[in-house]
C-alpha cells in the first residue's frame, strides 16, 4: 500500500510568523509530488507540480522543495497571512492515480 | 464550463436511501478521476474514466458504489442503500490528459468543490 504521510496534522499560526510543512512519499516509481490548497467550502486548487529532485518552486510567498532520493517535500509560507487558513494537501504522482496525503490544516491568526 | 461543477453540493440521505452525485468536468477534458475524503482522511481515490471508458475501478468499496460517463463528459456517482459509512465528501477532479503512461504522474487535476453527503 502507498503511503503518503503530511505533518503535522494541524497547526496555528500568527500573523506575519513563516511556516513549513512536510510531506513524505514513496521514493520508487516516482512521476511527480503535486501539492493543493483547499479552502472550505471551495474545490482544490493546485500549487505546484514536481518532478525533478531538487526541484523548488515559488509563488508568491508559498515555496516547496523536493527530495525525491530521500522522499520528502517541504512547503513552506513565508509571512502567514489570514488567507493562507487552509488544507494543504500533497499528492504523489506515480504510474497509478494521485495518492494524496490526509493534509496539512493551517490556521492563520490575526 | 470554466471549472468543474458538482451537485448537490449538500446532500442528507436516510440510510438505506440511494443517492446519486453528479460531475461536470472542464469542457473537453479527457480525464475524469472520483474521490472520496472520509472526515479526518485524505482524498482517497474511487474510479477513473477516460472519456466514456471506465478503466479503472479498483477503489469503489462496494458493489453498492456504481459510476458512469456515458457521453464522455458529465458523470453521474450512485451509492446504492446507503450506509453511515458513505458519509463523506465526494470529489470530482478533470485533467485534460489521459492517466496512464510515464508523464501520467504529473497531470494536473482540476477540481470540483465536493458533494458533501451525510447519511442517518
Amino acid at each position: 500500500i502507498l503511503n503518503v504521510e503530511q505533518s503535522p496534522q494541524s497547526l496555528h499560526v500568527q500573523e506575519g510568523d513563516s511556516t513549513n510543512f512536510t510531506c513524505s512519499f514513496p521514493s520508487s516509481n516516482f512521476y511527480a509530488l503535486h501539492w493543493y490548497r483547499w479552502e472550505t467550502a471551495k474545490s482544490p486548487e493546485a500549487l505546484f507540480v514536481m518532478t525533478l529532485n531538487g526541484d523548488e518552486k515559488k509563488k508568491g510567498r508559498i515555496s516547496a522543495t523536493l527530495n525525491t532520493k530521500e522522499g520528502y517535500s517541504y512547503l513552506y509560507i513565508k509571512g502567514s497571512q489570514p488567507e493562507d487558513s487552509a488544507t494543504y494537501l500533497c499528492a504523489f504522482g506515480g504510474n497509478t492515480p494521485l495518492v494524496f496525503g490526509k493534509g496539512t490544516r493551517l490556521s492563520v491568526i490575526a | 464550463g470554466a471549472g468543474v461543477s458538482q451537485s448537490p453540493r449538500y446532500k442528507v440521505a436516510k440510510r438505506g436511501q440511494d443517492v446519486a452525485l453528479r460531475c461536470d468536468p472542464i469542457s473537453g477534458h479527457v480525464s475524469l478521476f472520483w474521490y472520496q475524503q472520509a472526515l479526518g482522511q485524505g482524498p482517497e481515490f474511487l474510479t477513473y474514466f477516460q472519456n466514456e471508458a471506465q478503466l479503472d475501478k479498483s477503489g469503489l468499496p462496494s458493489d453498492r458504489f456504481f459510476a458512469e460517463r456515458p457521453e464522455g463528459s458529465v458523470s453521474t456517482l450512485k451509492i446504492q442503500r446507503t450506509q453511515q459509512e458513505d458519509s463523506a465528501v465526494y470529489l470530482c477532479a478533470s485533467s485534460s490528459q489521459p492517466q496512464g503512461g510515464t508523464p501520467s504522474g504529473a497531470n494536473v487535476l482540476t477540481f470540483g468543490a465536493g458533494s458533501r453527503l451525510t447519511v442517518l
